[in-house]
């Protein structure tokens, strides 16, 4: 089992919801990162976790709030998004950090403000 | 300031052909250099990497080159098929290792194959 997954693939929100993302793998990973990608641009890192503690926050806004329960599971929590915050947000998982070894990223989900 | 370039937004080749993508960076503690493809409304996906200890790494149909001095790695796919029709995105790290955190992602190169 090679895969990460996200759910859910697609999310339309409004600026008042709270929801949230969620991504799951079972290859025994300790890094698990978060993603976000605009279209036609690179995706960027928001946040990382290792061993399930927040290791890295790239000065994200609090809008956007992690949370890795367990070592399978990390979640993106979202409240009062921003129509500009619409992108793909990607989910990866390395076996740890800063190793040799390639980074799995999960489809993404494909998130709309409005 | 981009530190990890890819010049050619989109790249046309015959099905059959040799396809060449190019990479080009300007950070030198840059230690560890990955391909990952992406097709539409998916996450990208590995699909080769090499150490800056090398110079070659080779994986089926596909090769990469690194030219250390020169700040520059180069994916080639041969024969290139209609599957290989994607967005390929050069990434690189400053650690030895090719973990997620460190990964700063070129712009992408779109590669159509064409029958």
């Amino acid at each position: 089992d090679t895969e990460v997954t996200q759910t859910p693939k697609h999310l339309v929100m409004g600026m008042t919801n709270k929801k949230s993302l969620k991504c799951e793998q079972h290859m025994g990973h300790r890094a698990m990162y978060w993603y976000k990608q605009k279209a036609k641009k690179p995706p960027e890192l928001m946040f990382v976790y290792s061993y399930e503690k927040l290791s890295i926050n790239e000065s994200v806004p609090s809008r956007f709030s992690p949370e890795c329960p367990n070592s399978s599971l990390l979640n993106l929590h979202l409240h009062a998004l921003q129509p500009e915050d619409s992108a793909l947000y990607l989910c990866a998982s390395s076996q740890e950090r800063n190793m040799n070894t390639e980074a799995f990223f999960g489809q993404g989900t494909r998130l709309t403000v409005v | 300031d981009q530190q990890v370039k890819q010049n050619s937004p989109s790249l046309s080749v015959q099905e059959g052909r040799i396809s060449i993508l190019n990479c080009d960076y300007t950070n030198s503690m840059f230690d560890y250099f990955l391909w990952y493809k992406k097709y539409p409304a998916e996450g990208p996906t590995f699909l080769i990497s090499i150490s800056s200890i090398k110079d070659k790494n080779e994986d089926g149909r596909f090769t990469v080159f690194l030219n250390k001095s020169a700040k520059h790695l180069s994916l080639h796919i041969v024969p290139s098929q209609p599957g290989d029709s994607a967005v390929y995105f050069c990434a690189a790290s400053p650690y030895s290792g090719g973990g997620a955190d460190g990964l700063t992602f070129g712009k992408g190169t779109h590669l159509i194959i064409q029958p």
